[in-house]
């Protein structure tokens, strides 16, 4: 399996402007988590799903960040408008109903906003 | 509201030694405790846990305590290579999700 893929790597974009990040978790796995890695806060939770449906979004920052998993393989995390504040490593992991406690992670998202 | 600190940022140690990191949590209702290792441009991978019901599990050079009374846990490093140097991340789990530590970056000089 090629793991937990995430896309764009890197993205660099201006304040007010929307940014999409893309995350397809491993086959078969049935939990899909969306996490923020910042140097003030360090590694944190923001919304997490079961089988496609949002279980816990009590991490997510604002109203200006949203997720949706409309299928089984492939999740988006949107941020609509973007802010310099938003600058993160954003990772993706996913696992098994049983086994939620080991997470399997994608290589993350490095998101600028300018 | 920090429910699992490690207060070290940074640990050096020598190859060959011990490495040892700490961590402490808040939350009594943690039930399982897990060690992440990342290194740069990656993301963090499972490395070792145990569960609150255990006070030592092993995997090879890797060995977590946990101390339930004084909420901490550790893990050792025996004995430590240049290629264990990466950023640790201490995480306690209730239910389906993980409460995640700052992190410590670990160096093992050869």
């Amino acid at each position: 399996d090629a793991g937990v893929i995430q896309s764009p790597r890197h993205e660099v974009t201006e304040m007010g402007q929307e940014v999409t990040l893309r995350c397809k978790p491993i086959s078969g796995h049935d939990y899909l988590f969306w996490y923020r890695q910042t140097m003030m806060r360090g590694l944190e939770l923001l919304i997490y799903f079961n089988n496609n449906v949002p279980i816990d979004d009590s991490g997510m920052p604002e109203d200006r960040f949203s997720a949706k998993m409309p299928n089984a393989s492939f999740s988006t995390l949107k941020i609509q408008p973007s802010e310099p504040r938003d600058s993160a490593v954003y990772f993706c992991a996913s696992s098994l109903w049983d086994r939620t406690d080991t997470q399997y992670f994608g290589p993350g998202t490095r998101l600028t906003v300018l | 509201d920090q429910q699992v600190k490690q207060n070290s940022p940074s640990l050096s140690v020598q190859e060959g030694r011990i490495s040892i990191l700490n961590c402490d949590y808040t939350n009594s209702m943690f039930d399982y405790f897990l060690w992440y290792k990342k290194y740069p441009a990656e993301g963090p991978t499972f490395l070792i846990s145990i569960s609150s019901i255990k006070d030592k599990n092993e995997d090879g050079r890797f060995t977590v305590f946990l101390n339930k009374s004084a909420k901490h846990l550790s893990l050792h490093i025996v004995p430590s290579q240049p290629g264990d140097s990466a950023v640790y991340f201490c995480a306690a789990s209730r239910g389906h999700k993980l409460v995640f530590g700052a992190g410590t970056i670990l160096r093992v000089k050869s």
